[in-house]
């Protein structure tokens, strides 16, 4: 089964804008973390935040907890095409088998030149 | 950059034939996850091994799936026989340990059609 849902599922926007993608969860989390996924191909990771973070940055990235709401965000700025690709967000239960992660459905991202 | 090495990388088979999925993890890695992918779908793992030892395997339809990580190195999945519902995109990944804050590092899949 899959905990996280991503939303929106799709979204197109022209380079040079922001990209914000949420995720929601249902239960308690260690940890929360972000792939990206170019078509047909295998996962990346991109940055993973704690559950006792709040706000967490990697060059173009920022990604947000908010584990009151059991909800994260993940914005990319200044989008490139390159940036074109499916994201999925994934997380590490507490008290679920250690290192397991269940990922959501992903929200594809595709970049306009 | 050392990577997770996959072969094959696509197959096409008839139901009810066997098939099998390699997967060699980065050098040093200790854990492996054997994921399946269904188009639109995030992936689901199916099986996780730390060493040779199998940690995890309560989403692994057993009556047709086993996986092997026989040296605690490189892994072997197979589908015996394959559905047509078993269509899909196998994805291996591998870990330092299974500490939850480690990334998984995952390989370029296999992408399986059942006809």
């Amino acid at each position: 089964s899959q905990q996280g849902e991503e939303d929106p599922q799709a979204l197109s926007i022209q380079e040079g804008e922001n990209a914000t993608m949420n995720c929601s969860y249902k239960t308690s989390i260690n940890n929360l973390q972000w792939y990206r996924q170019n078509s047909g191909r295998g996962l990346v990771h991109l940055i993973l935040i704690r559950s006792n973070e709040r706000e967490k940055h990697s060059g173009r990235l920022r990604v947000t907890l908010d584990t009151s709401k059991k909800s994260s965000s993940l914005l990319i700025t200044a989008s490139r095409a390159a940036d074109t690709a499916s994201y999925f967000c994934a997380t590490d239960l507490r008290g679920g088998s250690q290192g397991n992660l269940i990922f959501g459905k992903g929200t594809k991202l595709s970049v306009k030149p | 950059e050392a990577e997770v090495a996959q072969s094959p990388r696509y197959k096409i088979t008839e139901k009810s034939q066997a098939v099998a999925f390699w997967c060699d993890p980065i050098s040093g890695h200790a854990t492996l996850y054997w994921y399946r992918q269904i188009l639109g779908q995030g992936p689901e793992l199916l099986v996780q091994f730390q060493d040779e030892s199998v940690v995890d395997d309560s989403q692994l339809p057993k009556d047709r799936f086993s996986a092997e990580r026989l040296k605690g190195v490189d892994s072997t999945l197979k589908i015996q026989p394959a559905e047509l519902g078993d269509s899909a995109m196998y994805l291996c990944a591998s870990s330092r340990t299974r500490v939850s804050y480690n990334e998984q590092f995952f390989g370029p899949g296999t992408r399986l059609t059942v006809l």
